[in-house]
């Protein structure tokens, strides 16, 4: 079945600097998205969400953009602290299917001091 | 009250015991969902719970039963599981069936089966 996958399994990143986590998704019909951080023995925590009739969303430090073209997602964490490192799940919703979210493998975000 | 409360948060148990996980929230929240987490994959769906009423069941085996007393509350009984079952069980909520916005998970009730 289609799903949501992601480009990168691990991220290391520094201090300070900038991260990017991608998501691709491959069924047009998907029209809500859901970012995800998860720590260790913990669950899923909302961080931010986007509906397919945006482009961009801004939260604090993090920005969700949507390419509904070519079926992108992103996550883009500003000035990246140690308490960011964490698995990273984008999950989508499709429209009419029920309510289950779908959702990718997860990347690992490792931020170095 | 903006969570979903899961009870308890460890759980050890043999493979002929019958217990329950639990879960509850004070959103309003009129779905609430069952996942199962094995470790460094995603979450996966057991069960959808739509106004009180069982809407989805992944073909989930009928050793794990749910249940949804009211619409704060969600169990899931579990008899004679198997090793393989040992897994972070999620529980999660979101405001009705049209609309997931909020959906919101629990911290998770971490089973192992011996």
């Amino acid at each position: 079945g289609e799903s949501v996958g992601l480009h990168l399994p691990t991220l290391s990143v520094q201090e300070g600097d900038n991260s990017i986590i991608n998501c691709a998704y491959s069924n047009s019909a998907s029209d809500y998205f859901i970012w995800y951080k998860q720590e260790s023995g913990k669950g899923p925590q909302f961080i931010i969400d986007i509906r397919s009739n945006m482009d961009k969303r801004q939260g604090q430090r993090v920005t969700v953009l949507l390419n509904k073209t070519v079926k992108h997602l992103s996550l883009q964490i500003a000035a990246t602290q140690p308490g960011d490192s964490a698995v990273y799940f984008c999950a989508e919703n499709i429209k009419n299917s029920g309510y289950a979210l779908n959702f990718g493998k997860g990347t690992s975000l490792l931020v170095t001091p | 009250d903006t969570e979903v409360t899961q009870t308890p948060k460890h759980l050890v148990m043999g493979m002929t015991n019958k217990k329950s996980l639990k879960c509850e929230q004070h959103m309003g929240h009129r779905a609430m969902y069952w996942y199962k987490q094995k470790a460094k994959k995603p979450p996966e769906l057991m069960f959808v719970y739509s106004y009180e009423k069982l809407s989805i069941n992944e073909s989930v085996p009928s050793r794990f039963s749910p249940e949804c007393p009211n619409s704060s509350l969600l169990n899931l009984h579990l008899h004679a599981l198997q090793p393989e079952d040992s897994a972070l069980y999620l529980c999660a909520s979101s405001q009705d069936s049209t609309d997931n916005y909020g959906y919101t998970f629990g911290s998770g009730t971490r089973l192992t089966v011996v």
